[in-house]
């Protein structure tokens, strides 16, 4: 059956340092979203990705994100500035027009 | 906002013993009522999808169903290996996006 796949499976990163989170969705799949889960906490959206440009971003996705597809294949989540807020994982997630959400195993960062 | 409430947080059950789960919401419009299946250290797998009240589904010793203001996930004579904490999200008016619950952490012991 066709995954998600993240890269890498844990990132550790200094504070203020960035970081790139990486996504190869499924290969027919047309959106892409960011999830993210605190540890003890629950799954929360970040952002959806649709034809190249960002449909919907939740309070949590500011200045210090982004989000690109920059090879037609990959899509990558940036933080530009890591806090130690940010310790999480992070997952992404894809679908076609008619299927559910397909989730990634995730990358755990922590911000040290 | 549209919000997901799920419970118990915990649930022990002896192996074979039934049980429910379940999941308590308010969203407008809603576009789907979606379970996931998570193991510890992993991501989210998809189990249901439920669009309107009455609708059921059911997968081995699962069956998920939906009223107005809540699903059930009933858990039919469980197993060991169905220990996972199981998710509860949906859909509303805007497109795509999922709001999840916290989850039932469920424990099946032999």
């Amino acid at each position: 059956e066709p995954e998600v796949t993240q890269t890498p499976s844990h990132q550790v990163t200094q504070m203020g340092q960035e970081v790139i989170l990486r996504c190869v969705p499924i290969s027919n799949h047309l959106y892409f979203y960011w999830y993210r889960q605190i540890l003890g906490q629950k799954v929360e959206f970040l952002v959806s990705f649709y034809n190249n440009e960002i449909s919907e971003k939740s309070e949590i996705f500011d200045d210090q994100f982004s989000v690109e597809r920059p090879d037609g294949s990959n899509f990558t989540l940036k933080i530009r500035s890591t806090k130690l807020e940010d310790s999480a994982m992070y997952f992404c997630a894809t679908r076609d027009s008619n299927s559910p959400l397909h989730f990634g195993n995730g990358t755990r960062l922590t911000v040290t | 906002e549209d919000q997901v409430t799920q419970s118990p947080e915990a649930l022990r059950l002896q192996e074979g013993e039934s049980s429910s789960l379940n999941c308590s919401y308010t969203v407008s419009g809603l576009r789907g009522l979606f379970w996931y299946r998570q193991d510890p250290g992993k991501g989210p797998e998809f189990l249901f999808t439920l669009y309107s009240a009455g609708e059921e589904k059911e997968k081995e010793r699962l069956k998920a169903t939906l009223t107005k203001k809540e699903s059930f996930l009933h858990i039919t004579a469980p197993k060991p290996e169905d220990s996972a904490t199981y998710l509860c999200a949906v859909r509303g008016s805007t497109l795509g996006r999922l709001y999840f619950g916290r989850g039932t952490q469920l424990t099946v012991w032999p």
